[in-house]
């Protein structure tokens, strides 16, 4: 399978505790993007990366959320000291962006739900 | 207000039915277009890009009217398995990032 995957696709944890979350794009793409997404609500921004530099960050994303893409490769979402709040599906996309085309495509999501 | 919006829905239609979405945006620097389809408690897949001269992809038609800020998606022939959730996305080169609707729900009944 070439597309976009997530691990894990589950995570229950109690709050206060961190927990983070990997994404492995499209071999080609070279931006990635984390999304959150609660029910009834489209995906929301969080943060994305153009090769390993992260370009942009919400300003909806609390100093609680931290993410990486060494190398331009994969991509690790690390939520500290997690809140009630933070229970939603994490979504990673991966785009090749051409000219102001920028086609994402979607992993499966992390589901997280904080006790 | 939202950056982008679309009416919720849920649309209720039986099979054969022709059905139009709409999706307005507020953001005129807004660049690109696109519609995504989300099945329950999936991720969001890539429908359709929307071309500034519209386009159709078998029973599915997008256009985009920027000067009312709007693009529609229009579904003809109405299948059971296109009931779904319809998500537009609208990115912009500047901020390097798209913006979601929340999303119509569509229901296809038999």
């Amino acid at each position: 399978d070439t597309g976009v995957s997530q691990d894990p696709r589950h995570k229950i944890t109690k709050r206060g505790q961190n927990v983070t979350f990997r994404c492995d794009p499209i071999s080609e793409h070279n931006r990635l993007y984390w999304y959150r997404q609660t029910l009834g609500q489209g995906p929301e921004f969080l943060t994305y990366f153009q090769n390993e530099a992260q370009l942009e960050k919400s300003r909806l994303l609390s100093d609680r959320f931290s993410a990486e893409r060494p190398k331009g490769s994969f991509s690790t979402l690390e939520i500290q000291r997690t809140e009630q709040g933070d229970s939603a599906m994490y979504l990673c996309a991966s785009s090749q962006r051409a000219g102001v085309w920028d086609e994402q495509f979607f992993g499966p999501g992390t589901r997280l739900t904080v006790l | 207000r939202k950056e982008v919006e679309q009416d919720p829905g849920p649309f209720n239609v039986p099979e054969g039915a022709t059905v139009a979405f709409n999706c307005t945006y507020s953001n005129s620097a807004s660049q690109s277009f696109f519609w995504y389809r989300q099945d329950c408690r999936k991720e969001p897949k890539l429908l359709m890009s929307v071309y500034s001269s519209g386009n159709e992809d078998g029973r599915f038609t997008a256009q985009l009217n920027r000067a009312s800020q709007y693009i529609s998606l229009l579904i003809r022939d109405s299948k059971l398995s296109d009931s779904a959730t319809y998500l537009c996305a609208v990115y912009n080169t500047n901020a390097g990032k798209s913006t979601f609707g929340d999303g119509t729900t569509l229901t296809v009944k038999p």
